[in-house]
């Protein structure tokens, strides 16, 4: 398997621009997590999905960010409209549940700038 | 919530021992305990479970006491590539819940030649 796979890589956008960051998780797993890592507040987990049904989302800091996931094989996080502060790394994860508990497969990230 | 306390830095030369400790003076009945190791630009990467005693794998091992209050990562031998940082995350057993999914500051490791 090819791991768990985000695009872009990196994306360098203007304050006030709509992002969609994606993911595909690991064919079978069957819950998908969106992190969100910067230098000053750390590794923080923004939402996860069981089943492609988002079950907390209270990591996620505002409105302006949504996430969706419309099947077991892709996951969108949107930020609209996007700000300054919105700079960081995003790391989609996902893991299956028949396996050990903890252990989530973190895709490479995406390192969002926004100016 | 059982948080958790780990040193905020180690340094260390090739082929010695590390051992870092995570406190975690809440820790409830169900609670596991696991370590997640991050390189420079890459996601974290899990590297042990456990809920007492000793659970040892082909990269570490993993000391907890009866008490559960703290638990030691123990790398053998470390190289150069052992430099990273490391996370411990303590909560229920299913591993869900955002109390598990929170992984702290991290220890950071310094492994010089």
């Amino acid at each position: 398997d090819a791991g768990v796979i985000q695009s872009p890589r990196h994306e360098v956008t203007e304050m006030g621009q709509e992002v969609t960051l994606r993911c595909k998780p690991i064919s079978g797993h069957d819950y998908l997590f969106w992190y969100r890592q910067t230098m000053m507040r750390g590794l923080e987990l923004l939402i996860y999905f069981n089943n492609n049904v988002p079950i907390d989302d209270s990591g996620m800091p505002e409105d302006r960010f949504s996430a969706k996931m419309p099947n077991a094989s892709f996951s969108t996080l949107k930020i609209q409209p996007s700000e300054p502060r919105d700079s960081a790394v995003y790391f989609c994860a996902s893991r299956d549940s028949s396996g050990p508990a903890y252990e989530q497969y973190f895709g490479p990230g995406t390192r969002l700038t926004v100016t | 919530l059982a948080k958790t306390t780990q040193p905020i830095s180690m340094d260390s030369y090739e082929g010695q021992e590390v051992n870092i400790t995570c406190s975690h003076n809440n820790i409830a009945t169900n609670d596991y305990i696991t370590w997640y190791q991050q390189f420079p630009s890459q996601g974290p990467r899990f590297i042990i479970q456990g809920y007492k005693t000793k659970v040892t794998n082909e990269v570490a091992s993993l000391f907890i006491p009866a008490d559960r209050k703290s638990s030691t990562l123990s790398l053998p031998r470390v190289s150069l590539s052992d430099t990273a940082v490391y996370y411990c995350l303590v909560g229920d057993m299913w591993g869900t819940g955002r109390r598990a999914l929170t992984f702290g500051s991290g220890t950071r490791l310094q492994v010089q030649p």
